[in-house]
C-alpha cells in the first residue's frame, strides 16, 4: 500500500533562517506531488506541484521553493523564512493520469516562524 | 481568487440530527468534487466525492448532493457523531492538476 511521510511534525524557527521540509512517498511510481498550506482562517492553499524529478510548477509567488530531487521526494525550501510563512504545510501525492483528483495528504508541518 | 467557498466558517449539531455543509463553486469548468474532512494536527482525508455527471452520491452516514445550475454542492451527514467532530474542505477540480480547495467548516456534534 501507498504510504507518505512528512517532517518534521512542527519547527519553530526565527525569522530569517532557513526552511528544509521533506517529504516522501512509498508503494508508488511516478506521483504527481504537491505543497499545500493551511494558514489561520485560510484554507488550504496550493504552493507547489510537480509531475516528475525536476519538474516543479508555482501557484503563488513567494520567497518558498520546491524541489524534487528523486521520484518520490518532495522538498519545500526557503532562505530566509518571513513571519508570513507560519502555517501548517501539508505533501500530498496523487496517482499520474486522469482521474488524478484524489490527493493522499501526509500528517503536515506546524511551521511557527517567530 | 477564491473559486471554492464555504461561507460557513462553523456549524455545530446535536448528535443524532442532521449535519449540513455547504459549498460554493464559481468556475463552470469544475467537473469534480470531493469532500475531505481534516482533525486538528492532521492532514486532510478524502470523505466522498461526485463527478459533475450525477447530482447526487451517498456512501453510508455521507451523502453529497451536487447542483451544477447554481453551482453549489452540500454535504449530509446522518446521523451525525461526536467523531464527526473536525473541520470539512469542499474541493473542486476541471482541467488543472491540482485541488481547489474552499476554507473549510469546522463541526462540531455535541452529546
Amino acid at each position: 500500500s501507498q504510504t507518505i511521510h512528512q517532517w518534521p511534525a512542527t519547527l519553530v524557527q526565527p525569522v530569517g533562517s532557513p526552511l528544509s521540509l521533506e517529504c516522501t512517498v512509498e508503494g508508488t511510481s511516478n506521483p504527481n506531488l504537491y505543497w499545500y498550506r493551511q494558514a489561520a482562517g485560510r484554507g488550504l492553499q496550493l504552493l507547489f506541484y510537480s509531475v516528475g524529478i525536476g519538474q516543479i510548477s508555482s501557484e503563488v509567488p513567494q520567497n518558498l521553493s520546491a524541489s524534487r530531487p528523486q521520484d518520490r521526494q518532495f522538498i519545500l525550501s526557503s532562505k530566509k523564512l518571513l513571519l508570513s510563512d507560519s502555517g501548517f504545510y501539508l505533501c500530498a501525492w496523487s496517482s499520474q493520469g486522469a482521474p488524478n483528483e484524489k490527493l493522499f495528504f501526509g500528517s503536515g508541518t506546524q511551521l511557527s516562524v517567530l | 481568487d477564491q473559486q471554492v467557498k464555504q461561507n460557513s466558517p462553523s456549524l455545530s449539531v446535536q448528535e443524532g440530527r442532521i449535519s449540513i455543509l455547504n459549498c460554493d463553486y464559481t468556475n463552470s469548468m469544475f467537473d469534480y468534487f470531493l469532500w475531505y474532512k481534516k482533525y486538528p494536527a492532521e492532514g486532510p482525508t478524502f470523505l466522498i466525492s461526485i463527478s459533475s455527471i450525477k447530482d447526487k452520491n451517498e456512501d453510508g452516514r455521507f451523502t453529497v448532493f451536487l447542483n451544477k445550475s447554481a453551482k453549489h454542492l452540500s454535504l449530509h451527514i446522518v446521523p451525525s457523531q461526536p467523531g464527526d467532530s473536525a473541520v470539512y474542505f469542499c474541493a473542486a477540480i476541471g482541467s488543472g492538476y491540482a485541488l481547489n480547495f474552499g476554507k473549510g467548516t469546522s463541526l462540531l456534534v455535541t452529546p
